[in-house]
């Protein structure tokens, strides 16, 4: 079946980075793209931006640009979300979810995965 | 950036009500919206798409319309597993942009 299965819950101090995989499965990843997309405690959903699992191509929500990388391995079908200066408001659940390459994204975020939990705290 | 509009932020309701979500966009996104249900604890799941597709396995009480501005999501009659809060998301171009979210809660 069709999943994306994410590396396990991070605690870091601020400062610091981490970096969560999403590996997909049940489809042909270069067809697709990946999107990130995190929510703080209690709070709604938050796009971070998305890859093309097709080229690499990348575009980021403007809040994060230059803390944020986003990378796939084409042979291990795995999406990678690396975060630096991490600061205690990205606090949050993070999802990677499957996205078509092109606007307009007609399916929405289709198959998400079970999210990852990062708590930055000193 | 398309900004998402939604109302209400809640709403309580019984079962067998019907329920209704409004979402609106600061500029035209044709037909490219999505609604998704959220529950506690899980990943977020698609409902309608394209306005008013229903996802493949979603029960047909859910519906959307809705075009350019304007979208609804409507719940015609309101079961016990679907308390749970609503988003609504514009497809239209990068970045992609969420509504706030509808917590529906039990009356």
């Amino acid at each position: 079946q069709v999943q994306l299965v994410q590396s396990g819950a991070e605690v870091k101090k601020p400062g610091a980075s981490v970096k969560v995989s999403c590996k997909a499965s049940g489809y042909t990843f270069t067809r697709y793209g990946i999107t990130w997309v995190r929510q703080a405690p209690g709070q709604g959903l938050e796009w971070m931006g998305w890859i093309s699992a097709h080229n690499g191509d990348t575009d980021y929500a403007q809040k994060l640009q230059g803390r944020v990388s986003m990378t796939t391995d084409t042979f291990t079908t795995t999406a990678y979300m690396e975060l630096r200066s991490l600061r205690s408001d990205d606090t949050a659940v993070y999802y990677c979810a499957r996205i078509e390459l092109t606007a307009p994204y007609y399916y929405g975020m289709d198959v998400w995965g079970q999210g990852t939990t990062v708590t930055v705290s000193s | 950036d398309i900004q998402m509009t939604q109302s209400p932020s809640s709403v309580s309701a019984s079962v067998g009500d019907r329920v209704t979500i409004t979402c609106r966009a600061s500029q035209s996104i044709s037909s490219w919206l999505v609604w998704y249900q959220q529950k506690p604890g899980k990943a977020p799941k698609v409902l309608i798409y394209g306005a008013s597709s229903l996802q493949s396995g979603v029960p047909s009480r859910f519906s959307g319309s809705g075009s350019a501005t304007d979208f609804t999501l409507t719940i015609s009659s309101l079961q016990p597993e679907d308390f749970a809060t609503y988003y609504c998301q514009q497809a239209n171009s990068f970045p992609l942009t969420f509504g706030g979210g509808t917590k529906v809660e039990i009356k």
